[in-house]
Protein backbone atom coordinates (compact mmCIF):
# COMPACT_ATOMS: atom_id res chain seq x y z
CA UNK A 1 0.00 0.00 0.00
CA UNK A 2 1.14 3.15 -1.15
CA UNK A 3 1.24 6.53 1.17
CA UNK A 4 1.47 9.93 -0.02
CA UNK A 5 1.88 12.97 2.07
CA UNK A 6 0.89 16.63 1.15
CA UNK A 7 2.74 18.65 1.71
CA UNK A 8 6.60 17.76 1.76
CA UNK A 9 7.51 21.08 3.08
CA UNK A 10 5.22 23.48 5.41
CA UNK A 11 6.81 26.48 6.53
CA UNK A 12 4.82 27.85 9.61
CA UNK A 13 5.18 29.97 13.02
CA UNK A 14 4.63 29.79 16.26
CA UNK A 15 1.02 29.41 17.16
CA UNK A 16 0.06 28.78 13.63
CA UNK A 17 -2.38 25.75 13.29
CA UNK A 18 -1.12 23.55 10.76
CA UNK A 19 -2.95 20.49 9.03
CA UNK A 20 -1.11 17.67 6.83
CA UNK A 21 -2.48 14.70 4.70
CA UNK A 22 -1.83 11.52 4.11
CA UNK A 23 -3.43 9.61 1.02
CA UNK A 24 -3.32 5.52 0.98
CA UNK A 25 -3.81 4.01 -2.14
CA UNK A 26 -6.50 1.79 -1.48
CA UNK A 27 -8.95 2.04 2.01
CA UNK A 28 -7.03 0.92 5.13
CA UNK A 29 -9.68 1.39 7.75
CA UNK A 30 -8.14 3.48 10.43
CA UNK A 31 -4.98 1.59 10.67
CA UNK A 32 -3.15 4.97 10.37
CA UNK A 33 -0.47 6.11 12.83
CA UNK A 34 1.34 9.57 12.98
CA UNK A 35 4.93 10.18 13.72
CA UNK A 36 7.29 13.02 14.76
CA UNK A 37 10.97 12.59 14.21
CA UNK A 38 13.54 15.84 15.15
CA UNK A 39 16.74 15.72 13.29
CA UNK A 40 19.53 13.07 14.45
CA UNK A 41 16.49 11.21 16.48
CA UNK A 42 14.60 8.07 16.15
CA UNK A 43 10.53 8.61 15.89
CA UNK A 44 8.11 9.23 17.72
CA UNK A 45 4.77 7.79 17.74
CA UNK A 46 1.91 10.73 18.44
CA UNK A 47 -1.39 9.31 16.97
CA UNK A 48 -2.52 5.67 16.33
CA UNK A 49 -5.77 4.16 14.91
CA UNK A 50 -6.15 7.39 13.35
CA UNK A 51 -6.95 9.90 16.06
CA UNK A 52 -5.60 8.10 19.45
CA UNK A 53 -3.59 10.60 21.30
CA UNK A 54 -0.10 8.47 22.58
CA UNK A 55 0.64 8.41 25.94
CA UNK A 56 2.11 12.03 27.09
CA UNK A 57 1.46 13.74 23.82
CA UNK A 58 0.11 16.99 23.85
CA UNK A 59 -3.65 17.69 23.17
CA UNK A 60 -2.98 20.13 20.21
CA UNK A 61 -1.76 17.10 18.28
CA UNK A 62 -5.21 15.48 16.91
CA UNK A 63 -6.40 13.09 13.84
CA UNK A 64 -8.79 12.35 11.59
CA UNK A 65 -9.69 9.94 8.33
CA UNK A 66 -10.65 7.00 7.10
CA UNK A 67 -10.55 4.76 4.58
CA UNK A 68 -8.28 6.65 1.60
CA UNK A 69 -7.28 10.21 3.20
CA UNK A 70 -6.68 11.34 6.57
CA UNK A 71 -4.95 14.48 8.03
CA UNK A 72 -2.77 15.28 11.31
CA UNK A 73 -3.83 18.57 12.49
CA UNK A 74 -1.22 20.63 15.28
CA UNK A 75 -3.50 23.60 16.64
CA UNK A 76 -1.12 26.36 18.14
CA UNK A 77 2.34 25.22 16.75
CA UNK A 78 5.21 25.31 19.22
CA UNK A 79 8.77 25.52 18.72
CA UNK A 80 9.49 22.01 19.70
CA UNK A 81 6.97 20.92 17.18
CA UNK A 82 9.40 21.68 13.86
CA UNK A 83 10.14 18.67 12.90
CA UNK A 84 9.05 15.91 10.07
CA UNK A 85 6.14 14.07 10.56
CA UNK A 86 5.00 10.88 8.87
CA UNK A 87 2.31 9.00 8.38
CA UNK A 88 2.31 4.87 8.72
CA UNK A 89 -0.71 2.04 7.48
CA UNK A 90 -0.37 -0.89 9.15
CA UNK A 91 -3.56 -2.46 7.34
CA UNK A 92 -1.15 -4.62 5.64
CA UNK A 93 2.09 -4.93 6.93
CA UNK A 94 3.08 -1.30 7.05
CA UNK A 95 4.36 1.43 5.12
CA UNK A 96 5.04 5.43 5.45
CA UNK A 97 4.53 8.17 4.25
CA UNK A 98 7.21 10.55 2.22
CA UNK A 99 7.10 12.29 5.25
CA UNK A 100 5.78 16.26 5.82
CA UNK A 101 8.98 19.05 7.11
CA UNK A 102 7.68 21.53 9.33
CA UNK A 103 9.78 24.29 9.33
CA UNK A 104 10.05 28.35 10.45
CA UNK A 105 8.61 30.23 8.00
CA UNK B 1 11.41 1.65 31.43
CA UNK B 2 11.40 0.75 27.86
CA UNK B 3 14.39 0.25 26.28
CA UNK B 4 15.70 -0.65 22.64
CA UNK B 5 19.79 -0.37 21.87
CA UNK B 6 20.80 -1.28 18.60
CA UNK B 7 24.24 -2.45 17.36
CA UNK B 8 26.49 -4.09 14.64
CA UNK B 9 26.06 -1.69 12.28
CA UNK B 10 29.12 -0.10 10.45
CA UNK B 11 30.80 -0.07 6.89
CA UNK B 12 30.75 -2.95 4.52
CA UNK B 13 31.47 -3.97 1.50
CA UNK B 14 29.03 -4.16 -1.49
CA UNK B 15 27.76 -8.06 -1.31
CA UNK B 16 29.07 -8.00 2.20
CA UNK B 17 26.91 -9.40 5.46
CA UNK B 18 26.00 -7.73 9.00
CA UNK B 19 23.91 -8.23 11.64
CA UNK B 20 22.22 -6.22 13.56
CA UNK B 21 21.26 -6.94 16.94
CA UNK B 22 18.67 -4.69 19.21
CA UNK B 23 18.56 -5.65 23.03
CA UNK B 24 15.13 -5.00 24.81
CA UNK B 25 14.16 -4.24 28.59
CA UNK B 26 11.82 -2.66 30.26
CA UNK B 27 9.14 -4.81 28.90
CA UNK B 28 8.28 -8.56 29.01
CA UNK B 29 9.98 -9.09 25.34
CA UNK B 30 8.27 -12.39 24.17
CA UNK B 31 4.43 -10.52 24.52
CA UNK B 32 5.99 -8.06 21.97
CA UNK B 33 6.24 -8.49 17.84
CA UNK B 34 8.91 -6.64 16.79
CA UNK B 35 10.19 -4.89 13.39
CA UNK B 36 13.10 -3.25 11.82
CA UNK B 37 12.50 0.43 9.91
CA UNK B 38 15.28 1.88 8.01
CA UNK B 39 16.09 5.34 7.02
CA UNK B 40 18.54 6.47 4.54
CA UNK B 41 20.51 9.59 4.50
CA UNK B 42 18.06 12.12 3.86
CA UNK B 43 15.55 9.97 2.97
CA UNK B 44 11.84 8.96 4.58
CA UNK B 45 11.42 5.63 6.71
CA UNK B 46 10.71 1.69 5.24
CA UNK B 47 9.48 -0.69 6.46
CA UNK B 48 12.17 -3.68 6.71
CA UNK B 49 10.69 -6.30 8.23
CA UNK B 50 8.78 -7.96 10.68
CA UNK B 51 8.21 -10.82 13.77
CA UNK B 52 6.11 -11.97 15.80
CA UNK B 53 6.38 -12.68 19.61
CA UNK B 54 6.83 -16.52 19.47
CA UNK B 55 9.00 -15.83 16.35
CA UNK B 56 6.73 -18.27 14.48
CA UNK B 57 6.15 -15.57 11.57
CA UNK B 58 8.67 -13.21 9.63
CA UNK B 59 7.44 -10.85 7.36
CA UNK B 60 9.61 -8.73 4.56
CA UNK B 61 9.53 -5.93 2.26
CA UNK B 62 9.88 -6.96 -0.85
CA UNK B 63 13.45 -4.43 -1.40
CA UNK B 64 15.03 -7.05 1.07
CA UNK B 65 12.66 -10.59 0.91
CA UNK B 66 15.60 -13.47 0.26
CA UNK B 67 18.73 -10.95 1.17
CA UNK B 68 17.47 -10.21 4.68
CA UNK B 69 16.51 -12.66 7.70
CA UNK B 70 14.61 -11.42 10.92
CA UNK B 71 14.88 -13.73 14.06
CA UNK B 72 14.71 -13.01 17.63
CA UNK B 73 15.85 -14.78 21.07
CA UNK B 74 13.27 -14.55 23.43
CA UNK B 75 15.40 -16.11 26.29
CA UNK B 76 17.94 -13.54 25.90
CA UNK B 77 15.76 -10.53 24.91
CA UNK B 78 17.56 -9.71 21.51
CA UNK B 79 16.27 -8.91 18.06
CA UNK B 80 18.50 -9.60 14.54
CA UNK B 81 18.82 -8.67 11.11
CA UNK B 82 21.27 -11.02 9.63
CA UNK B 83 21.61 -9.02 6.22
CA UNK B 84 23.55 -10.60 3.18
CA UNK B 85 24.31 -9.63 0.01
CA UNK B 86 24.13 -5.94 0.62
CA UNK B 87 24.03 -3.22 -1.80
CA UNK B 88 24.46 0.22 -1.89
CA UNK B 89 20.72 1.17 -1.39
CA UNK B 90 20.80 -0.22 1.61
CA UNK B 91 23.15 1.84 3.04
CA UNK B 92 20.81 3.47 6.03
CA UNK B 93 20.05 3.94 9.97
CA UNK B 94 18.57 0.86 10.87
CA UNK B 95 16.01 1.05 13.63
CA UNK B 96 14.38 -1.65 15.92
CA UNK B 97 11.16 -0.58 16.94
CA UNK B 98 8.22 -2.39 19.39
CA UNK B 99 4.48 -3.40 17.91
CA UNK B 100 2.06 -2.98 20.09
CA UNK B 101 -1.68 -4.07 18.94
CA UNK B 102 -5.04 -2.46 20.71
CA UNK B 103 -7.95 -0.92 19.37
CA UNK B 104 -8.28 -3.14 16.02
CA UNK B 105 -4.51 -1.45 15.63
CA UNK B 106 -0.79 -1.53 15.40
CA UNK B 107 1.40 0.99 15.57
CA UNK B 108 5.54 0.80 16.77
CA UNK B 109 5.27 2.62 20.38
CA UNK B 110 9.12 2.54 21.11
CA UNK B 111 12.18 3.09 18.99
CA UNK B 112 15.72 2.36 19.17
CA UNK B 113 17.95 4.70 18.52
CA UNK B 114 19.19 3.58 15.56
CA UNK B 115 22.38 2.13 14.16
CA UNK B 116 24.04 3.33 10.86
CA UNK B 117 25.06 0.63 8.11
CA UNK B 118 26.84 1.70 5.21
CA UNK B 119 27.81 0.05 2.02
CA UNK B 120 30.17 1.11 -0.12
CA UNK B 121 33.83 -0.10 -1.78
Amino acid sequence: IQMTQSPSSLPASVGDSVTITCRASQSIDTSLSWYQQRPGKAPKLLIYATSSLHSGVPSRFSGSGSGTDFTLTISSLQPEDFATYFCQQSYSFSSFGGGTKVDIK
Amino acid sequence: EVQLVESGGGLVQPGGSLRLSCGASGFTFSNFNMNWVRQAPGKGLEWVSYISGSGRNMYYADSVKGRFTISRDNAKNSLFLQMNSLRDDDTAVYYCARDVFSSASSRFDYWGQGTLVTVSS
